[in-house]
Parts: structure tokens; C-alpha cells; sequence
């Protein structure tokens, strides 16, 4: 497609439960990025994803976060063991030399 | 580390008002700025961008900012608001000379304009 797609665009999960969180990139964009933008607190960088490069974890909240990015592409964040305080919006971004270009995010809520 | 502050959370203008919303970035080296706009349950969007040259840059909608690096500032401004530039802005900095390109975004100001 000619955006970044992300998936599911809403979900709800229960205090506890692990969450997977889809990105498909646009073709042929070297990064790829993941925030979590939560009311009041802007947006939060949380990994970064360089070509072969090992990816820049250095955003990632807790142990509980992790994400990989397969053959280059799709990407997926994973949560484990949900907290109500992971309930947010997360985005994922990937750029070219031309800029970034954001998806239209995930809202994950924790119950 | 880079930081970015917005200093105003919530803006309301009338329309026709002229805008200027203040970031200001701590950073010690050479930066590449942005300004994103999200409007109301759409993406985030690029307004503007600065990278070097001339530090007035100009953007689509009307939007402008200015780079002072005196300052350390690149305010967001626009003559005159429209309704439809009710929306969430941001303003965001990279590295230019590391970092990896990953932006560091400010808190966010939310712009109502009201008719």
C-alpha cells in the first residue's frame, strides 16, 4: 500500500494478558520506528529499527516490550503481561531519505 | 540527551486570529526540526521541516516557523487560523550528525479555533 498500515486499529485486553501489535511499512523504507503517544505525555520513542542494523531498544519501558522486525519489513511489538498503564495509542513510523511517514496507530486499552 | 518543550498545552483562538505556538529543544549539536500536525482522528502529518538554510521555512497550510539558534526555538506561526486548523501540534527533533533519525516530540499543544 502507500502508507503504513497498522493492525488492529483498536484492542482491548484484559490486566495480564500478552498483545501483539502489527506494522507494515511502506516498500522500500529502510526505518522503521515505534512510539506510544498517551494523553498529556507527547510522543514516546520506544525502538528503532536500522536496515540489519541491531535495533535501538533504548526507549522500551520495561522487559515486559520487546519487538522485531521481520525480512526487513513487518514489524511486531509485543507486550507481555498487559498493564493498565501500557493503555495508550501506539505508532509506528517508517522513513526513506524523503522523511517519515506515520501510521494511523493502535489504540491498545488494558481492563 | 535531546528534549523538546512546548510551553502551551491548549490554545483557543478565534478565527482569523494569528498563531504562534513556542518549542523550544536542548540539544548540543547540529539538529533537523519538524512540526507535525494531527488532526482529529487522522494520522500524524508533516507541517514543516527545517534542516539547514534558510531559517524561516515555510510550509503547507499557511504555516511557518522560524529557526533561532540563539534561541534554541522553532516556533510554529500562521497569520491566520482557519476552523479547520483545529488540531494537536508537535513539534519534533533529530540529530543531524547521529542518533539514528529517531524523533524526540515535544508534549503536544491542542489548537481549537472557534468560529
Amino acid at each position: 500500500g502507500a502508507g503504513v498500515s497498522q493492525s488492529p486499529s483498536n484492542k482491548v485486553t484484559e490486566k495480564g494478558k500478552d498483545v501483539e501489535l502489527r506494522c507494515d511499512p511502506i516498500s522500500g523504507h529502510t526505518a522503521l520506528y515505534w512510539y506510544r503517544q498517551s494523553l498529556g505525555q507527547g510522543l514516546e520513542f520506544l525502538i528503532y529499527f536500522q536496515g540489519n542494523s541491531a535495533p535501538d531498544k533504548s526507549g522500551l519501558p520495561s522487559d515486559r516490550f520487546s519487538a522485531e522486525r521481520t525480512g526487513g519489513s513487518v514489524s511486531t511489538l509485543t507486550i507481555q503481561r498487559t498493564q493498565q498503564e501500557d493503555s495508550a495509542v501506539y505508532l509506528c513510523a517508517s522513513s526513506s531519505i524523503y522523511g517519515y511517514t506515520f501510521g494511523s496507530g493502535t489504540r491498545l486499552t488494558v481492563v | 540527551a535531546q528534549s523538546v518543550s512546548q510551553h502551551n498545552h491548549h490554545v483557543i483562538l478565534s478565527e482569523a486570529a494569528s498563531l504562534e505556538l513556542g518549542c523550544n529543544y536542548s540539544y548540543g549539536g547540529t539538529v533537523n526540526l519538524f512540526w507535525y500536525v494531527q488532526y482529529p482522528g487522522q494520522h500524524l502529518q508533516l507541517l514543516l521541516k527545517y534542516f539547514s538554510g534558510d531559517p524561516l521555512v515555510k510550509g503547507i497550510k499557511g504555516f511557518e516557523a522560524e529557526f533561532i539558534k540563539s534561541k534554541f526555538s522553532f516556533n510554529l506561526r500562521k497569520p491566520s487560523v482557519q476552523w479547520s486548523d483545529t488540531a494537536e501540534y508537535f513539534c519534533a527533533v533529530t540529530s543531524a550528525t547521529g542518533g539514528g533519525n529517531k524523533l524526540t516530540f515535544g508534549t503536544g499543544t491542542q489548537l481549537k479555533v472557534e468560529l
